[in-house]
């Protein structure tokens, strides 16, 4: 089955600065792959996700590509504010047949 | 305002006290699903249900059992509760165009059991 790695654990940024995290899927048949962000108390919310025929998608200061060759996609955010502090998961699927595989969770902090 | 709502949000229970969380969502979603969260594990996917009297084990269902008998509503029951099933749990659903796309999460219930 399908199996997600989620680098760095924690992340650690100036405000202002980017923060980059990556996962890696195991199965070449996922094509679809959202990004969660999970703020402390509350559930998981979608805030981006990318299919396996676009190579990258943006939404104003957070952007998500993807590399199909490599298996390996990317959460970039810019412009870094402390409302971005949270924990954030990507995840993985073969969209309508298999469920959601999560990675383990990125603990970001933005430090004013 | 949608949402997913889920009740209790924390619970304290004895082993083998049977409990049961309740689900429900307002959006006309097909699809609904319940997780766990641990730390180190992320997220992990207990049942789903991709309609109504339609359900299946997802990763980690042993010691639950789930019903969905109105498209709404999802409980998640555990019958003989254990202290490994003290956790962070989340329901969640979704249209179900994809089956698992843009999932709507609930606040969480976090269960204790002692």
């Amino acid at each position: 089955g399908e199996n997600v790695e989620q680098h760095p654990s924690t992340l650690s940024v100036q405000e202002g600065d980017s923060a980059v995290i990556k996962c890696t899927y195991s199965d070449s048949a996922s094509n679809y792959f959202p990004w969660y962000k999970q703020e402390l108390g509350k559930g998981p919310q979608l805030i981006i996700d990318i299919r396996s025929n676009v190579g990258e998608k943006k939404d104003q200061r957070i952007a998500v590509t993807l590399n199909k060759t490599a298996k390996h996609f990317s959460l970039h955010i810019t412009e870094t504010q402390p409302e971005d502090s949270a924990v954030y998961f990507c995840a993985a699927s073969y969209s309508g047949n298999t469920p959601l595989v999560f990675g383990k969770g990125t603990r970001l902090s933005v430090i004013a | 305002e949608a949402q997913v709502t889920q009740n209790p949000r924390y619970l304290i229970t004895v082993t083998g006290k049977k409990l049961t969380v309740t689900c429900s969502q307002n959006m006309n979603h097909e699809y609904m699903s319940w997780y766990r969260q641990d730390p180190g594990l992320g997220l992990r996917q207990i049942y789903y249900s991709m309609n109504v009297e339609v359900t299946d084990k997802g990763d980690v269902p042993e010691g639950y059992k789930v019903s969905r008998k109105e498209k709404r509503n999802f409980p998640l029951i555990l019958e003989s509760p254990s202290p490994n099933q003290t956790s962070l749990y989340f329901c969640a659903s979704s249209l179900g165009t994809g089956g698992y796309e843009k999932l709507f999460f609930g606040s969480g219930t976090q269960l204790s059991v002692l």
